[in-house]
C-alpha cells in the first residue's frame, strides 16, 4: 500500500542530545513537510521541501534541521538548540501545486526530552 | 494575513444527534479548503475537501460546503455514532512564498456518548 511511515513511533530524547525522526514516503509526491503538534493545539509548519535537495524553513524552524537527498525521504533532526522539542511530530507529503492537491499525512512520532 | 478560525471545543453530543462545527477562514486568493480528523494518538487523515465556491465535500456522511461569501466551511453530519470521537481540523491551502501551504484551525474535540 502507499503511504507515509514514520518512524520511530516513540522517541525519548536526553538533554543535549540530538535525535532524527523519519520520514519516508512511496507515493512519488514531490513536495514534503514537518509539523508539529502541542497538546490541544493545531499543527505549526517546521520545514517543507518542494523537491530533492531543496528545502525552506517554515514558521517554527528554529532548532531543527531537514535533509531531502532522496524523493521519497524527509528525516527532521530535533537539535539541542530546541528548548522545548516535547511533541508530537507529523510528517506530510503531496503532489505539490496546485492548491486543491491533498496534503496526506504518517502516524507521527512522539518525542519526549527526560 | 491568512487564518483559520473553528469553534472552541469540546463538543459534546449524544449518538445520532446532529453534527455542527463551524470553520471561517481569511485568505488573499482562492483557498481550497478541507476538514481532517484526527483520532487519540494518531496521525491526520482526509476527511473531505472543497476546491471552489458552492463546491460540497462529503464523505462518512459528513458533509462541507465552501461559501465563499460568508467565508465558511462549517463541517455537519446528520447522525454521529461514538466511533466519530476524535479531533477535527479544518484547514485551507494556497500558494504562498511559491509553496502549497496548509494553514490549520485550531482543532474542536468531539466527544459522543451511547
Amino acid at each position: 500500500d502507499g503511504g507515509i511511515t514514520q518512524s520511530p513511533k516513540y522517541l525519548f530524547r536526553k538533554e543535549g542530545q540530538n535525535v532524527t525522526l523519519s520520514c519516508e514516503q512511496n507515493l512519488n509526491h514531490d513536495a514534503m513537510y514537518w509539523y508539529r503538534q502541542d497538546p490541544g493545539q493545531g499543527l505549526r509548519l517546521i520545514y517543507y521541501s518542494q523537491i530533492v535537495n531543496d528545502f525552506q524553513k517554515g514558521d517554527i524552524a528554529e532548532g531543527y534541521s531537514v535533509s531531502r537527498e532522496k524523493k521519497e525521504s524527509f528525516p527532521l533532526t530535533v537539535t539541542s538548540a530546541q528548548k522545548n522539542p516535547t511533541a508530537f511530530y507529523l510528517c506530510a507529503s503531496s503532489i505539490g501545486q496546485p492548491t486543491g492537491n491533498t496534503i496526506y499525512f504518517g502516524e507521527g512520532s512522539w518525542l519526549t526530552v527526560v | 494575513g491568512n487564518s483559520v478560525t473553528q469553534m472552541e471545543g469540546p463538543v459534546t453530543l449524544s449518538e445520532e444527534a446532529f453534527l455542527t462545527i463551524n470553520c471561517t477562514y481569511t485568505a488573499t486568493g482562492y483557498p481550497s479548503l478541507f476538514w481532517y480528523v484526527q483520532y487519540p494518538g494518531e496521525g491526520l487523515q482526509l476527511l473531505l475537501k472543497a476546491t471552489k465556491a458552492d463546491d460540497k465535500g462529503s464523505n462518512k456522511g459528513f458533509e462541507a460546503t465552501y461559501r465563499k461569501e460568508t467565508t465558511s466551511f462549517h463541517l455537519e453530519k446528520g447522525s454521529v455514532q461514538v466511533s466519530d470521537s476524535a479531533v477535527y481540523f479544518c484547514a485551507l491551502t494556497l500558494i504562498s512564498g511559491g509553496y502549497n501551504k496548509l494553514i490549520f484551525g485550531a482543532g474542536t474535540r468531539l466527544a459522543v456518548h451511547p
